[in-house]
């Protein structure tokens, strides 16, 4: 199974900061990864698919990018309501595998 | 409004079974693969199955495998996971999920707010 490994696994910030999370995957799966929000309580969200494309209604301070092994998820202006944790999945081929989060604390 | 929900967790004992539902409204589910995911308390989210639109390709993590099975009734816009033997790491919230694909992307795109279940004697 393709291991996702992400970095920070956690970290504290605060409202308007620019974040960066990463996510290494442990072999080659092109642009086969997306991203998901999840505030406590709360069903997962995707925010990004194909590593780099924007969910329809996801704002666009979200971003990504990265191919291969090594991608980003940045938040360019932090909100209230992004403080909630973030993962990455892989879906290039089974078992779909998701890294162990990200959770994005108010400092 | 296009909503999954999903139904049927609760407390079993260790080895025993629970049948998981799921119930799609507000689009054309036979159109749409789907998937379980689940999620330990306290923890990450966890691939478990995908299964085709059609019913006619299923995929499975290792830790489920020989003893849960995912399948769909169309007519009834249904998706159910059987679990058989069951064990305690089985335990947490199960999720279903409507896959969107674009092209050969695949992402889910639509969530329930997912059941709970629990393995303890």
């Amino acid at each position: 199974a393709i291991r996702m490994t992400q970095s920070p696994s956690s970290f504290s910030a605060s409202t308007g900061d620019r974040v960066t999370i990463t996510c290494r995957a442990s072999q080659d799966i092109s642009n086969y990864l997306a991203w998901y929000q999840q505030r406590p309580g709360k069903a997962p969200k995707v925010l990004i698919y194909a590593a780099s494309t924007l969910q329809s209604g996801v704002p666009s301070r979200f971003s990504g990018s990265g191919s291969g092994t090594d991608f980003t998820l940045t938040i360019s202006f932090l909100q209230s309501e992004d403080f909630a944790t973030y993962y990455c999945q892989n879906y290039y081929s089974y078992p779909w595998t998701f890294g162990q989060g990200t959770r994005v604390e108010v400092k | 409004e296009v909503q999954v929900v999903e139904s049927g967790g609760g407390l079993v004992q260790p080895g025993g079974s629970l049948r998981l539902s799921c119930v799609g409204s507000g689009f054309s589910f036979g159109s749409f693969w789907m998937t379980w995911v689940r999620q330990a308390p306290g923890k990450g989210l966890e691939w478990l199955a995908t299964i085709k639109y059609d019913g006619s390709a299923k995929s499975y993590v290792d830790s489920v495998k020989g003893r849960f099975t995912v399948s769909r009734d169309n007519v009834k816009n249904s998706l159910f996971l059987e679990m058989n033997n069951l064990r305690g790491d089985d335990g947490g919230v199960y999720y279903c999920a409507r896959i969107e694909q674009q092209v050969v992307h695949f992402y889910l795109a639509v969530w329930g707010k997912g059941t709970t279940v629990t393995v303890s004697s």
